[in-house]
């Protein structure tokens, strides 16, 4: 079946320092990736869409300066959290459809980011 | 309210115990979903529903498009079936909408 391998699996960070958190499809050809963040006990919250070789779409609220989406290729999408923050701890976790029109998703196993 | 509203919140059962857990959904819908997310955080998608049932091993998942509303069972529950359980829809914007996600619990 269809995988999706995300990394790394937990960092910590300093305040200031960016991070980037990547998520390759590996048997198959991601043509969107989305990118969610999920705090304690709550829902997942959509942060971004992302289609390979476009600009990222931001959902309302989510800064585009500080969560800088990448899909430069079918296999991988990057979210680099930049200037970190305490605030931006939480668990990033991405999933991603094989073909424009599929309904199926894949996710990756998560990122735990936590800044100190 | 929400778009996807999930019961219970939190269950906990005995082993071998009939599990069933509820959706709700108010929006149109292309697809339902029932993901599984264990406590490292990996999501796994369970099922992808349409229309009618599905069923995979032990588990049992029935949408009614007319009613809007989907159920996911577990028979013979195991406590390796503990996890958070999570219904999403997707919608004509092709994103997920996810519920808050049931709390599984089965002990011994």
């Amino acid at each position: 079946g269809a995988v999706v391998s995300q990394h790394p699996s937990r960092v910590i960070c300093k305040s200031g320092t960016s991070v980037k958190i990547e998520c390759r499809s590996l048997d198959f050809q991601a043509t969107t990736m989305f990118w969610y963040r999920q705090f304690p006990k709550q829902s997942l919250m959509l942060m971004a869409t992302s289609n390979e070789g476009s600009k990222a779409t931001y959902e309302q609220g989510v800064e585009k300066d500080k969560f800088l989406i990448n899909h430069a290729s079918l296999t991988l999408s990057t979210l680099t959290v930049t200037s970190a923050h305490p605030e931006d701890s939480s668990f990033y976790i991405c999933s991603a459809r094989a073909r424009q029109g599929a309904q199926g998703y894949t996710f990756g196993s998560g990122t735990r980011l936590t800044v100190v | 309210k929400n778009e996807v509203e999930q019961s219970p919140q939190n269950l906990t059962a005995q082993e071998g115990e009939f599990i069933t857990i509820n959706c709700s959904y108010s929006v149109g819908i292309s697809a339902l979903h029932w993901l599984q997310q264990h406590p490292g955080g990996g999501i796994v998608s369970l099922f992808m529903l349409s229309s009618g049932k599905k069923k995979h091993g032990r588990l049992i998942a029935t949408i009614n498009i007319q009613e809007k509303h989907s159920s996911l069972h577990i028979t013979a529950s195991h406590p390796r079936d503990s996890a958070v359980y999570i219904c999403a829809v997707t919608g004509t914007a092709s994103k997920l909408t996810f519920g808050t996600g049931t709390r599984l619990q089965v002990t011994l």
